[in-house]
């Protein structure tokens, strides 16, 4: 099984600052890798998926990148609807996700 | 408008069975893959199952494998996932989720399962 490991697992930032998230996988997962972001209680969104295409209506200030085992989430202009928890997903192998970082105000 | 409605979930005791029904809507039905995935309660993301378009093809994840099957009924575009031998770490939410491109693209808002005596 392929394990994803998230950091950090708690990130504090301000409105209108700049997030970045990592997601590391235990071995290579091409380019399918995925970001879902989820708000407190509500489903999870895809925001990210294929590294760094947006899914339909996510805004420009979503960006992802990474190859191989090592991938990232960047928010630039921190609005307060981002504060949220996101999690990476591959799906190279079966389905597995990462735990989660955590973005709070 | 995709929409997927989970129903079914409820409090069971341990070892006993629960099915859970995710009615669709808004695409294509037969085309469609769709997953179920598990989440926790304050916990990350488990998938648990999916099963392509034309039902041919089905998976699990092996924490479910032969306790869980999934089915789906083209007549009601509706899916459902069959939860057998129910245990204290099954409880959860479960989502269906809508497979496009590759990824979970739709959500349902989710089905509650606690397992407990």
């Amino acid at each position: 099984e392929i394990l994803l490991r998230q950091s950090p697992a708690t990130l504090s930032l301000s409105p209108g600052g700049r997030a970045t998230l990592s997601c590391r996988a235990s071995q290579s997962v091409g380019t399918y890798l995925a970001w879902y972001q989820q708000k407190p209680g509500q489903a999870p969104r895809l925001l990210i998926h294929d590294v760094s295409t947006r899914a339909t209506g996510v805004p420009a200030r979503f960006s992802g990148g990474g190859s191989g085992t090592d991938f990232t989430l960047s928010i630039s202009g921190l609005e307060p609807e981002d504060f949220a928890i996101y999690f990476c997903q591959q799906r190279y192998d079966s389905i597995t996700f990462g735990l989660g970082t955590r973005l709070e105000i | 408008e995709v929409q997927l409605v989970e129903s079914g979930g409820g409090l069971v005791q341990p070892g006993e069975s629960l099915r859970l029904s995710c009615a669709a809507s808004g695409f294509s039905f037969t085309n469609t893959v769709v997953n179920w995935v598990r989440q926790a309660p304050g916990k990350g993301l488990e998938w648990v199952s999916a099963i392509s378009g034309s039902a041919a093809s089905t998976y699990y994840a092996d924490s479910v494998k032969g306790r869980f099957s999934i089915s789906r009924d083209s007549s009601k575009s509706t899916i459902y996932l069959q939860m057998n031998s129910l245990r204290v770490d099954d409880t959860a939410i479960y989502y269906c989720t809508k497979d496009q491109g590759g990824y979970d693209y739709y959500w349902g808002q989710g089905s509650l399962v606690t397992v407990s005596t």
